[in-house]
């Protein structure tokens, strides 16, 4: 079974453009997570998606947004990019969005933005 | 915030086992995971703690205490192959990371 898939690998942008990520979650998994990881850190939590509907969002500016699709796949979009969104960004999806039991949540290989 | 405080480094050699520790300051959540991370790869699962005590997977054994708010990783019979840096994370729906820890081990 194919696991969580992140496109594209590794993306290059400019000050001021904007950027589209993709993921596409594990079969059967309904939720899927996006986070940020700066170098040298751990993944900060950017936004939640259950069933299509946002259930949560991390401490990050109105320039990231995302969507979720019908097939569960998702998109987070970044706008006016600032050399600060150079980083990893990771897509987890788990079953559900309840964060109970072990709903563990399964990352993707990420994608690499870098901002110049 | 969560406070998630791991080690930054850790090194050890081959065969040996290393306990990598993690200390938080909440009582708010479901559980705790610990993930391993090879450099520019995702994170990978190891195990998840929900109640206290020791949970044992093979090599990987991980403990939590909540009334401590202490959680640590056990890697037995190190391998090459388990450099890599080591997250903690608190899961309350999302997961909140510590920074990991690099372990590095040495023939």
């Amino acid at each position: 079974d194919a696991g969580v898939t992140q496109s594209p690998t590794h993306l290059i942008k400019t000050r001021g453009q904007h950027v589209t990520l993709r993921c596409s979650p594990i079969s059967g998994h309904k939720s899927v997570s996006w986070y940020q990881q700066v170098l040298g850190q751990g993944p900060q939590f950017i936004f939640q998606y259950y069933e299509k509907e946002e259930r949560g969002r991390g401490n990050f500016p109105d320039r990231f947004s995302a969507r979720q699709f019908p097939n569960y796949s998702s998109e987070l979009n970044v706008n006016a990019l600032l050399l600060g969104d150079s980083a990893l960004y990771l897509c987890a999806s788990s079953l559900a969005s309840s964060g109970g039991g072990t709903d563990t949540q399964y990352f993707g290989p990420g994608t690499r933005l870098t901002v110049l | 915030g969560q406070n998630i405080d791991q080690p930054t480094e850790m090194t050890a050699t081959e065969g040996a086992i290393v306990q990598i520790n993690c200390t938080y300051q909440t009582s708010g959540f479901n559980g705790l995971f610990w993930y391993q991370q090879h450099a520019g790869e995702a994170p990978t699962f190891l195990s998840y703690n929900v109640l206290d005590g020791l949970e044992e997977k093979g090599r990987f054994s991980s403990f939590l205490s909540r009334s401590k708010g202490y959680s640590y990783l056990l890697l037995k019979e190190l391998q090459m192959k388990d450099s890599a840096s080591y997250l903690c994370a608190l899961n309350d729906y999302k997961l909140s990371f510590g920074a990991g820890t690099t372990v590095t081990v040495r023939a």
